[in-house]
């Protein structure tokens, strides 16, 4: 079974521009989460998506947008990138009907570089 | 506010001994823990979980230890390898996934 994937896995990008990540979840998974690692901190919390509804939000600026598609494909974007933003975005994804028992299986990351 | 806390920022051990990595949490209504592995530039890859019924969950070398009371869980790893070298997290399942910060192995040949 294909894990999660992520593209493109690098992205070099100046400020004031916008990016538009992408995720392809594992086949059956309907929840897609993306977090944000940046140096000395663990993964940041950006939002999930559960059947193309968007299910909890962290605490991010409005900047940082996504949605889910209806094969549960996501895409994330920022818009009015900061130096701040760059940082190693990561997808995780999960059958996401049972807490219990959930497992989140991540991709690769993408690698964003704000100049 | 930090529900998931992992204290140590890095730890070294010796090849062959016991790696012990410890995370507490603050949310006495999570009821699923993982742990997961990370290598520099590459996502964390899933490790090991626990149900919050159990107190330990065993796989191969990979054992974790669950103390509700304490709202404590505990990686041992034996015997420790050096390709066990990675930021280790944990996490708890509750609305969302919980991360800790991560702790810093580094297994000495």
């Amino acid at each position: 079974k294909a894990g999660v994937t992520q593209t493109p896995r690098y992205l070099i990008k100046t400020r004031g521009q916008q990016v538009t990540l992408s995720c392809s979840p594992i086949s059956g998974h309907r929840s897609v989460s993306w977090y944000q690692q940046t140096p000395g901190q663990g993964l940041q919390f950006l939002f999930e998506y559960f059947s193309e509804t968007q299910r909890n939000k962290g605490n991010f600026p409005g900047r940082f947008s996504g949605r889910q598609f209806s094969n549960s494909r996501s895409e994330m974007n920022v818009s009015t990138l900061e130096l701040g933003d760059s940082a190693l975005y990561l997808c995780a994804s999960s059958f996401g009907s049972d807490r219990s028992t959930d497992t989140q299986y991540f991709g690769p990351g993408t690698r964003l570089t704000v100049l | 506010d930090q529900q998931v806390k992992q204290n140590s920022p890095s730890l070294s051990v010796q090849e062959g001994r016991i790696s012990i990595l410890n995370c507490d949490y603050t949310n006495s209504m999570f009821d699923y823990f993982l742990w997961y592995k990370k290598y520099p530039a590459e996502g964390p890859t899933f490790l090991i979980s626990i149900s919050s019924i159990k107190d330990k969950n065993e796989d191969g070398r990979f054992t974790v230890f669950l103390n509700k009371s304490a709202k404590h869980l505990s990686l041992h790893i034996v015997p420790s390898q050096p390709g066990d070298s990675a930021v280790y997290f944990c996490a708890a399942s509750g609305n969302q996934f919980y991360f800790g910060t991560g702790t810093s192995l580094t297994v000495i040949p």
